[in-house]
This record gives structure tokens, sequence and C-alpha cells, in this order.
């Protein structure tokens, strides 16, 4: 069965505060998304990946940096936190090249900033 | 880019037939439109995909018109279990830069 996990379910962090999250998949997928979700404004592409240290913006990739070292692990960080990245953060794989592929998601870290 | 318009919810009954449709006026030549399901405290997963005319798997149907200007995911005889957030997805086959999720449709099913 496929997976794709993500580091924590919960996370409170502080105002400033550098935060890490981590998505590993198990699927020997090339590509890897990390998207936001907020009410009202659905899904939300931040960062994605199709390689091993190869990245590309998405739509709002304002505060956020990413990392990929290995092919199964793909990692959001946010290098000063604000209040505004409250949110549910989303990891997602794929295995074609294109949006057309289907995407498998973890269930998502809740981030709250304080 | 091709945005999508979904309903923002939905209601139904058990066991009525539901649709859902998507509108996506900038469809281009090479895209696709996949639906996926959500259930909460849980990422979206794939429910079905097609590029034109009628599509069915074991979960829904899909109905695309000639023009490709919109889409509509049909579930028939739905039941509490599927009450969830359902969202329209347009994208190709190559590139992520396209990759544009709706703000999704919240769909009640009611006893």
């Amino acid at each position: 069965d496929v997976k794709v996990t993500q580091s924590s379910r919960y996370l409170v962090k502080r105002t400033g505060e550098k935060v890490f999250l981590e998505c590993v998949q198990d699927m020997d997928h090339e590509n890897m998304f990390w998207y936001r979700q907020d009410p009202g404004l659905g899904l939300r592409l931040i960062y994605f990946s199709y390689d091993v240290k190869m990245k590309e913006k998405g739509d709002i990739p304002e505060g956020y940096s990413v990392s990929r070292e290995k092919k199964e692990r793909f990692s959001l960080i946010l290098e000063s936190a604000s209040t505004n990245q409250t949110s549910m953060y989303l990891c997602a794989s794929s295995l074609g090249q294109g949006g057309v592929y289907e995407q498998y998601f973890g269930p998502g870290t809740r981030l709250t900033v304080t | 880019l091709a945005k999508t318009t979904q309903p923002i919810s939905m209601d139904s009954y058990e066991g009525q037939e539901v649709n859902i449709t998507c509108s996506h006026n900038n469809i281009a030549t090479n895209d696709y439109i996949t639906w996926y399901q959500q259930f909460p405290s849980q990422g979206p997963r794939f429910i079905i995909q097609g590029y034109k005319t009628k599509v069915t798997n074991e979960v829904a149907s899909l109905f695309i018109p000639a023009d490709r200007k919109s889409s509509t995911l049909s579930l028939p005889r739905v039941s509490l279990s599927d009450t969830a957030v359902y969202y329209c997805l347009v994208g190709d086959v190559v590139s992520f830069q396209k990759l544009v999720f709706g703000t999704g449709t919240r769909l009640l099913v009611s006893p």
C-alpha cells in the first residue's frame, strides 16, 4: 500500500522560530509537493520537486523554502514563522511528470504559530 | 491558468445521486480533469480522471462535454460516508506549473 507520511500531525510554534516539516514517501516517486490548505482558499501549491536537489516554486512560495536531499524525503522550511503561516500543510508525491498524474497525499500537519 | 470554479457546498440524502459540476473555461488542449475526495483530518485522494466524454469506475462517473469547459462528477446513491470535500483539478502531462486545485465542494449527506 502506498504511503506518504508527515513528521507531525499537530505543531505549535512561536513567531520567529525556524520550523521544519518533514515528508517521506515509500513509493519511489520522482515528484513531491507541498501545499497549504486554508478555509475558503482550497489547496495552494507552495513548492514542488521533480528530482533530488531540484525544486520549483509554486503559487505561494514566499516565506518558505524546501530541501530534497534524498528521493524519498521532502522538507518544507519556514525560516522565521509568522502567524499568517498558521495553516494545514499537506505533502504529496506522484510518479509521472505533469499534473495529470495521480498525487498521493499525506495526512497533513496542522501548524499553529503563536 | 485553467482556474476552476465549483459550488461551495451541496446537501443530499442517502440513496440519492449527486452531481457536482466544475467550471474550467480556460482549459487547454493538453489538460486532463481529475477529481479528488478529502475526508476530515486526511489528505485528498484520487477518485476519477478524464479527458473527454464519459469515464466510469467503481466509485463515480465523470461527464465532460465536447467543449470541455466544464465537467460533472456523479456519485450514484450516496451514503453518509460520502460526506467529504470534493476537488476538481485541471492539469497536463507536461508541467506542474499549471497545477491548480479549486476551492472544493463540501458535500453533506444526511440520513
